[in-house]
């Protein structure tokens, strides 16, 4: 079954850091760039970043500034998103997704079913 | 950044009638290449969103005929021709014209 996994996400302090992992299954995982986009509850949704399908040309959206970072291990079929300095506003449901093609910045023909992450004291 | 809006925000229809959404673009998203760099998705009540149309028009796998997606340059039609209970969703249009990748506000389906 082709399928993409999230998970990492939880309860996490202002300030503070988090992983976000996303799993692929059946499908050859390197022969497709990757993206996340997130969606704050009850609102629309929000391209985050995006990787080439070798691990290269990455891209973000402009309000990331700098505080997240995405990766990919091929070897694991698994993308990576690391958030540092999290926000309020950083609360929503990530969801990792397919590009149709090995370069980013396309649609999305796939989507997992999203981890929230939820920032609060 | 390439804005993208939508109307209505809100579309109630009869279960069998027409329902017509808008998406217009702040700049044209089509290359010379005369393809239209535009998606439309449905997301469901509690899940995650689904490929309806790519390049504006092209239906993606296993999405009904009852859907059709038109238009080119800055503006774009997503038509369901005749609303079936399953429907009820939000539906989004998004742009892969140019970073960063920019999605409509959504227009949100439901049952008169």
């Amino acid at each position: 079954e082709v399928k993409l996994s999230e998970s990492g996400g939880g309860l996490v302090q202002p300030g503070g850091f988090v992983t976000l992992f996303c799993e692929a299954s059946g499908f050859t995982f390197e022969y497709y760039a990757m993206s996340w986009v997130r969606q704050a509850p009850g609102k629309g949704l929000e391209w985050v970043s995006g990787i080439g399908g070798r691990g290269g040309d990455k891209t973000y959206a402009g309000f990331v500034q700098g505080r997240f970072s995405i990766s990919r291990d091929n070897r694991k079929n698994t993308l990576y998103l690391q958030i540092q300095s999290l926000r309020v506003e950083d609360t929503a449901i990530y969801y990792c997704a397919r590009d149709w093609a090995a370069t980013t910045l396309t649609y999305f023909d796939l989507w997992g079913q999203g981890t929230l992450v939820t920032v609060s004291s | 950044d390439i804005v993208l809006t939508q109307s209505p925000d809100s579309l109630p229809v009869s279960l069998g009638e027409r329902a017509t959404i808008n998406c217009k673009s702040s700049q044209s998203v089509l290359n010379p290449n005369s393809k239209n760099y535009l998606a439309w998705y449905q997301q469901k009540p509690g899940q995650s969103p689904k490929l309806l149309f790519y390049w504006a028009s092209t239906r993606a796998s296993e999405v009904p005929d009852r859907f059709s997606g038109s238009g080119s340059g800055t503006e774009f039609t997503l038509t369901i021709s005749s609303l079936q209970a399953e429907d009820v969703a939000i539906y989004y249009c998004q742009q892969y014209y140019s970073a960063p990748l920019t999605f409509g506000p959504g227009t949100k389906v439901e049952i008169k």
